[in-house]
Order: C-alpha cells, then sequence, then structure tokens
C-alpha cells in the first residue's frame, strides 16, 4: 500500500512567519500534486511536479520534488491569514490518486 | 471556467436507507472519481471510472456501493444500506486524462442517523 505522510499534522502560526510542510513516501512516484482545500469546498489543485530536484513557485508559495520523487515540500513565506486551510499532497496510483495525511494550517492575524 | 457540481450539498438519513449521491462532472472529462473524508482529515479513495465501468476501487467500497453514469452528463454514487460510519463529505472528482489533475465538486455532506 502506497502512503503518503505529512508533517506537521496542524501549524498554527502568526502572520507573517514562514513555513515548511513535508510529504514524505517509502514509493517512488512519477509526480507529485499538492492541493488546498477551504472549509466546505473540494480540494484545489495548487501544482503538480514531475521531475525530481524540480521547484516551482507560486507567488509566496515554493514547491519542491526531491531527487528521488520520494518526497515534497512546501514553503510558504510571510503566511497571511488567507493562506489558511488544509494542505493536501497526492501521488498517482494505479487508475486514482492516493492523498496524503493532510496539513491543517491556520495563520492568525 | 467549468466546474464540477455536486448535489445535494447536505443529506440526512437514516440508518438503513439508500441515498443516491449526485454529481455531474466536467463536460469533456473522461475520468471520474468518488472520494471520502471525515471529518475534513484524510482525503480516502473510494472508485474511480472510464469508459463506462470501474477502473479501481478501494476495500472500502464494498457491495454496499455502487457507481454509474445514467447518461452523458451525471456520475452517481449508491449507498444502499446506510451505516452511522458512513456519515462523511463525499467528494466527485473528474480529469481529462489519466494522471491528469483532478478537479473536485465542493461535496456533499452525508449525515446518518
Amino acid at each position: 500500500t502506497q502512503l503518503l505522510e505529512q508533517s506537521p499534522q496542524f501549524l498554527s502560526i502568526q502572520e507573517g512567519e514562514n513555513l515548511t510542510v513535508y510529504c514524505n513516501s517509502s514509493s517512488v512516484f512519477s509526480s507529485l500534486q499538492w492541493y488546498r482545500q477551504e472549509p466546505g469546498e473540494g480540494p484545489v489543485l495548487l501544482v503538480t511536479v514531475v521531475t525530481g530536484g524540480e521547484v516551482k513557485k507560486l507567488k509566496r508559495l515554493t514547491f519542491q520534488f526531491g531527487d528521488a520523487r520520494k518526497d515534497s515540500s512546501l514553503h510558504i513565506t510571510a503566511a497571511q491569514p488567507g493562506d489558511t486551510g488544509l494542505y493536501l499532497c497526492a501521488a498517482p496510483g494505479t487508475y486514482k490518486y492516493i492523498f496524503g495525511t493532510g496539513t491543517r494550517l491556520k495563520v492568525l492575524a | 471556467e467549468p466546474e464540477v457540481t455536486q448535489t445535494p450539498s447536505h443529506q440526512v438519513t437514516q440508518m438503513g436507507q439508500e441515498v443516491i449521491l449526485r454529481c455531474v462532472p466536467i463536460s469533456n472529462h473522461l475520468y471520474f472519481y468518488w472520494y471520502r473524508q471525515i471529518l475534513g482529515q484524510k482525503v480516502e479513495f473510494l472508485v474511480s471510472f472510464y469508459n463506462n465501468e470501474i477502473s479501481e476501487k478501494s476495500e472500502i467500497f464494498d457491495d454496499q456501493f455502487s457507481v454509474e453514469r445514467p447518461d452523458g452528463s451525471n456520475f452517481t454514487l449508491k449507498i444502499r444500506s446506510t451505516k452511522l460510519e458512513d456519515s462523511a463529505m463525499y467528494f466527485c472528482a473528474s480529469s481529462s486524462s489519466y494522471n491528469s489533475p483532478l478537479h473536485f465538486g465542493n461535496g456533499t455532506r452525508l449525515t446518518v442517523t
């Protein structure tokens, strides 16, 4: 069974702080995605990383795919209350996507 | 931007009753999925569907569950005899091709009493 473990599970920080969320697995993946989910809504895709070592930036969010394609990180610079939500990594399995355990982020004003 | 729509947004049912959750995927998408999420935690895969048949299903998707694409637009999840532990958010998703990103609906909150 392929598992994606995310850490930390919960994170509460002050506005303006930086943070990093991790997504780890013992399996190698062809790609990995990050989603954000807000209360009452479905997950929304933020980014897809494909190449080992790849770094992608989306405004204040920086995503990195590990060299061995087994792990990924999401770094947020100068977090804002609007970043609050559940962050999920996901990787392709057989005819499905496997989702990580999730990191619930709360950014306090 | 095209979106996945789900109805109803909230369904309350008694244990043992049948429920049908409905989804309208994005029109040109070919791959359809149901996921569930309990108490805002992990998103769990239930089933994937392509070319009018199930591609993959999880161990959660037992004989009480079924999926159907009754026409060219709807994709439904039926739970034949609901149990208390079926209470969850059920999300429908679609994608344009195998391994392309998923587009999720806003979910149906199922409460079994």
